[in-house]
């Protein structure tokens, strides 16, 4: 069974500061791997995922993710934050397998942008 | 072309009520996912149906969850005799249906049992 891990519920940094958020994962097979991004009241979007192939995964407003199966992790992060940024992140992995391709999510954290 | 839409957007019911919740996937999609999002606990998994069938409904927390799906499209959750802890989101997502799963959420429904 696959799990994922998210350290720290809550992150806050200053506008035009470094993201970093943080996802470690557990999986048996190679995973795919998942970031998902909630606001308010709203469902989640898919920022970016990693499938196979080149480890560093760009995605939507500036966000990337580097894949290290060394380290079991799937950090985002972005150079500078926005005060739109402000949202909680949800770092998922997926696998093959037992008839269901659903996908286990990390409890999520939050991003707070200090303007 | 139309995301994956829920209803209602909330929901307040009394203790020991049925609720039926619905989901309408995006068109084509064959894979249909309900979770359950309650505060500072995640995504749950609840069921995940392919076509109509639900090969995977692990997540289902008691016998007082359903669900079903028709036409291979519209998905409703029904909760029976809700309690208080059934209160979350629930929120609904749809897949073309191979992997990589790539997940379409909805806006969720949000249940409050008082």
């Amino acid at each position: 069974a696959q799990s994922v891990t998210q350290l720290g519920s809550h992150v806050s940094v200053s506008e035009g500061a470094l993201v970093l958020l943080r996802c470690n994962y557990s999986s048996s097979v190679p995973p795919y791997l998942f970031w998902y991004v909630q606001y308010p009241n709203q469902g989640l979007q898919l920022l970016l995922k990693y499938t196979t192939g080149a480890t560093l995964v760009k995605g939507i407003n500036g966000f990337e993710a580097e894949f290290k199966k060394s380290e079991t992790s799937f950090h985002l992060t972005k150079p500078s934050a926005h005060m739109s940024d402000a949202a909680e992140y949800f770092c998922a992995v997926s696998v093959s397998g037992a008839g269901s391709y659903q996908l286990t999510f990390g409890k999520g954290t939050k991003l707070s942008v200090i303007p | 072309g139309a995301g994956v839409s829920q209803s209602p957007s909330n929901k307040v019911t009394e203790k020991g009520k049925d609720v039926e919740l619905r989901c309408d996937p995006i068109s084509g999609h064959t894979a249909l996912y309900w979770y359950r999002q309650s505060l500072g606990q995640g995504l749950e998994f609840l069921i995940y149906f392919q076509g109509n069938s639900a090969p995977d409904k692990s997540g289902l927390p008691s016998d007082r969850f359903s669900a079903e799906r028709t036409g291979g499209s519209v998905s409703t959750l029904t909760i029976q005799r809700t309690q208080q802890e059934d209160s979350a989101v629930y929120l609904c997502a749809s897949s073309p249906g191979q992997p990589p799963v790539v997940l379409h959420f909805g806006n969720g429904t949000r249940l409050t049992v008082t």
